[in-house]
């Protein structure tokens, strides 16, 4: 397992276009975690998935963003519409329950520009 | 008011000598977690250290420790003996609760810190 994997690593898009992200997360890790990074900030989180079920969402998820992770496995992270103000890092997180103290292994992220 | 406010947006340091970058946090859970994350310029975000609000000692990995000083709120990271591979962003971020449920970390705004050989 060479961790989490997180595809594109860069994405353009014009403003009104969808975009979709991927995030593979350590194959053993039951927890997995979206956050948005704008530049000169601290990551923000935006959801929460312990297996299937999705149990936390920031009030930063606008309707526009949707996020599934159906099997337990991997998840997607949907921008409907996009926006400039979308442009960021996303930063996708798995941990594992059973090690609570021991976080949270992060990608490498997507960087999303809207022109 | 901020949970995690990180004072220092930027730090110069000389190579080989230690360096204290400053965190302090709000909570009113008196069980929560503290974390220091490293990201460097490809965007990862390397898991440094954690201490957890019960934890009566300081934590410690490799050459990273946790001055953790639970009724100042503070919980600065000081690296011995810096590298230039330490040059990065570094963000202080807390976890409330005990980690059992919905448990998002809480990022401070981080610092940059820069090694001068």
């Amino acid at each position: 397992d060479t961790g989490v994997s997180q595809n594109p690593r860069h994405k353009i898009t014009k403003r009104g276009q969808n975009v979709t992200f991927r995030c593979d997360p350590i194959s053993e890790h039951n927890r997995l975690y979206w956050y948005r990074q704008t530049l000169g900030q601290g990551p923000e989180f935006l959801t929460y998935f312990q297996n299937e079920a999705q149990l936390e969402k920031s009030r930063l998820l606008s309707d526009r963003f949707s996020a599934e992770r159906p099997k337990g496995s991997f998840s997607t992270l949907e921008i409907q519409r996009t926006e400039q103000g979308d442009s960021a890092m996303y930063l996708c997180a798995s941990s594992s329950s059973s090690l609570p103290n021991y976080g949270y292994t992060f990608g490498s992220g997507t960087r999303l520009t809207v022109v | 008011a901020q949970k995690i406010t990180q004072t220092q947006p930027g730090m110069f340091v000389q190579e080989k000598e230690a360096v204290t970058l400053d965190c302090t946090y709000d909570t009113s859970d008196p069980s929560y977690g503290l974390f220091w994350y490293k990201q460097p310029s490809s965007g990862e975000m390397i898991f440094l250290i954690y201490q957890g609000s019960y934890d009566q000692q300081n934590a410690t990995e490799g050459r990273y420790s946790l001055n953790f000083q639970k009724a100042r709120k503070s919980a600065n990271l000081v690296i011995s003996a810096s590298q230039l591979g330490d040059s990065a962003m570094y963000f202080c971020a807390m976890r409330e609760g005990q980690g059992g449920g919905a448990d998002g970390l809480t990022f401070g705004k981080g610092t940059h810190l820069i090694i001068q050989p």
